[in-house]
């Protein structure tokens, strides 16, 4: 079935360092989600992008929707402890209908203090 | 955002055996989607469960191993059959809110042995 392509897989940075992270696809996407998974708890939504070329901002947060609609990336600026976790692109592809979500591999980020 | 919540958090089960997880949301929606993580892994859709029909199910997931609910607007379950160790993984049940942003239950850790 569509599958994201995410990268890196891993990253091992140091604290204060910025962080970008990729999701490519095939097809194009009307929709573009960026979630944060902690250990033990289901994704929670940190940015939503709704039109290719679209730059938005959740505090160090940032996400661009690009303007093919198959690719988006995140950034995360001068990182923090509470950064660590799993973050996942997620998005409908607009051959399967807007309800169903596929989603990248993840990216696992790890900070080094 | 939606509040969701999912019961049980975790359990550990005998191969054979069947385990019912719960979710509850606190507003009325029209679709509940069930996903399956398995460990390291990103989150796959088993099905969509629609109050008042049958449930959707994708590709690879069948009802009869997977069985869901629909009772009413704010609740579905979701069953694990005849449980063996590859059935180990996180189920999480997800919630649109503007059509496409997928809100998650902290999800229901199963191990079986």
């Amino acid at each position: 079935g569509q599958q994201l392509n995410q990268s890196p897989q891993s990253m091992f940075i140091q604290e204060g360092e910025d962080v970008s992270m990729n999701c490519t696809s095939s097809s194009i996407f009307n929709t573009w989600l960026w979630y944060k998974q902690d250990p033990g708890e289901g994704p929670v939504l940190l940015i939503a992008l709704y039109k290719a070329g679209e730059l938005t901002s959740n505090g160090r947060l940032t996400a661009q929707f690009g303007i093919t609609r198959k690719d988006s990336f995140l950034n995360i600026s001068a990182s923090i402890p509470s950064d660590v976790g799993i973050y996942f692109c997620a998005g409908p592809p607009l051959i399967q209908g807007a309800q169903k979500l596929v989603f990248g591999q993840g990216t696992r980020l790890t900070i080094n203090p | 955002s939606a509040v969701i919540s999912q019961k049980p958090s975790r359990d550990i089960c005998q191969r054979g055996t069947s385990l019912t997880i719960q979710c509850q949301v606190d507003s009325q929606v029209t679709m509940m989607f069930w996903y399956r993580q398995q460990p390291g892994q990103s989150l796959t859709l088993i099905a969509t469960a629609n109050q008042g029909s049958e449930a959707t199910y994708e590709s690879g997931f069948v009802i009869d191993k997977f069985p869901i609910s629909r009772p009413n607007l704010t609740f579905s379950t979701l069953t694990v059959s005849n449980m063996s160790p590859e059935d180990s993984s996180i189920y999480l049940c997800s919630v649109l809110r503007s059509n496409t942003e997928a809100f998650f239950g902290q999800g229901t850790r199963l191990t079986v042995v």
